[in-house]
């Protein structure tokens, strides 16, 4: 299994509303990563995770909450986010953080909050 | 920020053409990498060089890196129609965490 899977696909939600996005991969890989991309523009990292703590965030509003319950689940929560988070939010992992390694991408949820 | 830059921004090309895109980066690096995302989705990884190569190949792709210069280019021989996607260059300075460069659309035309 070389996948990341992501739940859900799309999300639309509202400016009050509490939301989580899930991300899992059953490669054994001790690092994962969330990224944020806007329409027309590359990736920007958010989080990193190596074996199961939080390793970097890049200065990222308290509204996004990542957590990583095991070595396979990778969750963002979401709270009183705004409509410019609107946005493709993807979830990467990589064998481990500190060598030469690719990273494997999930297809990513289409985030509109409204 | 973004540290990478790529030329063109966008290429079209005819079906059979070769398409070479170019990467810029600022800082030191411990990799660069190549992407492909096809319609705003996943990103699929296509290659990477070690700051100490120079050039590798892998079937129709070839990469080059100047670490002198801070830049690479990404090679692609005998364009199909399949390949029309957006291609990303990612430089990695500490394991897999990646700064992505700003992208370039390739269209390949039947």
């Amino acid at each position: 299994d070389t996948e990341v899977t992501q739940t859900p696909k799309h999300l639309v939600m509202g400016m009050t509303n509490k939301k989580s996005l899930k991300c899992e991969q059953h490669m054994g890989h001790r690092a994962m990563y969330w990224y944020k991309q806007k329409a027309k523009k590359p990736p920007e990292l958010m989080f990193v995770y190596s074996y199961e703590k939080l390793s970097i965030n890049e200065s990222v509003p308290s509204r996004f909450s990542p957590e990583c319950p095991n070595s396979s689940l990778l969750n963002l929560h979401l709270h009183a986010l705004q409509p410019e988070d609107s946005a493709l939010y993807l979830c990467a992992s990589s064998p481990l953080s500190g060598v030469n390694t690719e990273a494997f991408f999930g297809q990513g949820t289409r985030l509109t909050v409204v | 920020s973004q540290q990478g830059e790529e030329d063109p921004q966008a290429l079209s090309i005819q079906e059979g053409e070769n398409a070479t895109m170019n990467c810029s980066y600022k800082t030191s690096i411990n990799n660069l990498q190549w992407y492909r995302q096809n319609s705003g989705r996943g990103l699929v990884h296509l290659i990477l060089i070690r700051s100490n190569e120079r050039e590798k190949h892998s079937g129709r792709l070839r990469v080059t890196l100047d670490t002198s210069k801070k830049s690479s280019s990404l090679l692609i021989t005998a364009s199909r129609a399949a390949d029309t996607a957006s291609y990303f260059c990612a430089t990695a300075r500490s394991g897999s965490r990646l700064t992505f460069g700003e992208g370039t659309q390739l269209t390949v035309n039947p």
